[in-house]
């Protein structure tokens, strides 16, 4: 199974500013995903991150709020931009179980980071 | 387009008894992985167990089952020898086995274990 950290742990931030969230997977993986969890909700796909090019958002979430980067096969970036305090919520990073680079039929998740917007 | 469907919002228990989740889906992929994670309040996601849409048989990981109804369209998670750890929030979700990779989730089931 994959081992994901992700980076911090918790914070809590001022309504305007902005917040980087690291994701490290102990092994190559092709994708990675970023979920949102807002309080009491399930989780709702922000992107999907190949590395070596653009992510791909879903509906309802945009670049200039939910920039990512994806430097390698190894590790992920969210920034949550301009924050309110409607972005309060976990936000997750997400790998399928690897094998080297090949995705299996497992899927992975990182501890999470719990974001509280004053 | 999936939808997952979790049909209670809470669930309760008696430590040691047996406890079945339930989890509908809907999809028009022809190939699809099914998964259950457990949610504790520390708020990580808990990989369970995985069922592949063509897997013959109901997987299992140790107190966990999972029973797969194809024809109802039904994956429902089925917990043994229920323990207080096991207290937390499930999640039904699925993907496409071949196409996107994004999991789909369900709203989820809140279980509680009684001593």
């Amino acid at each position: 199974s994959a081992v994901i950290s992700q980076k911090p742990s918790r914070d809590i931030c001022q309504r305007g500013t902005s917040l980087t969230i690291q994701c490290q997977v102990d092994s190559q993986v092709t994708m990675m995903f970023w979920y949102r969890q807002q309080p009491g909700q399930s989780l709702t796909l922000i992107a999907t991150a190949n590395q070596g090019s653009e992510a791909t958002y879903e509906s309802g979430f945009v670049i200039d709020k939910f920039p990512i980067s994806r430097p390698n096969l190894t590790f992920s970036t969210l920034t949550v931009s301009n924050m309110s305090p409607e972005d309060s919520s976990i936000y997750l990073c997400s790998v399928d179980g690897t094998s080297g680079v090949t995705s299996t039929d497992t899927q992975y998740f990182g501890p999470g980071t719990r974001l509280t917007v004053l | 387009a999936q939808k997952i469907t979790q049909t209670q919002p809470g669930m309760f228990v008696q430590e040691k008894e047996a406890v079945t989740l339930d989890c509908t889906y809907d999809t028009s992929d022809q190939s699809y992985g099914l998964f259950w994670y457990k949610q504790p309040s520390s708020g990580e996601m808990i990989f369970l167990i995985y069922q592949g849409s063509y897997d013959e048989q109901n997987a299992t990981e140790g107190r966990y089952s999972l029973n797969f109804q194809k024809a109802r369209k039904s994956a429902n998670l089925v917990i043994s020898a229920s323990q207080l750890g096991d207290s937390a929030m499930y999640f039904c979700a699925m993907r496409a086995r071949y196409s996107a990779r994004q999991l789909t989730f369900g709203s989820g089931t809140q279980l509680t274990v009684l001593p």
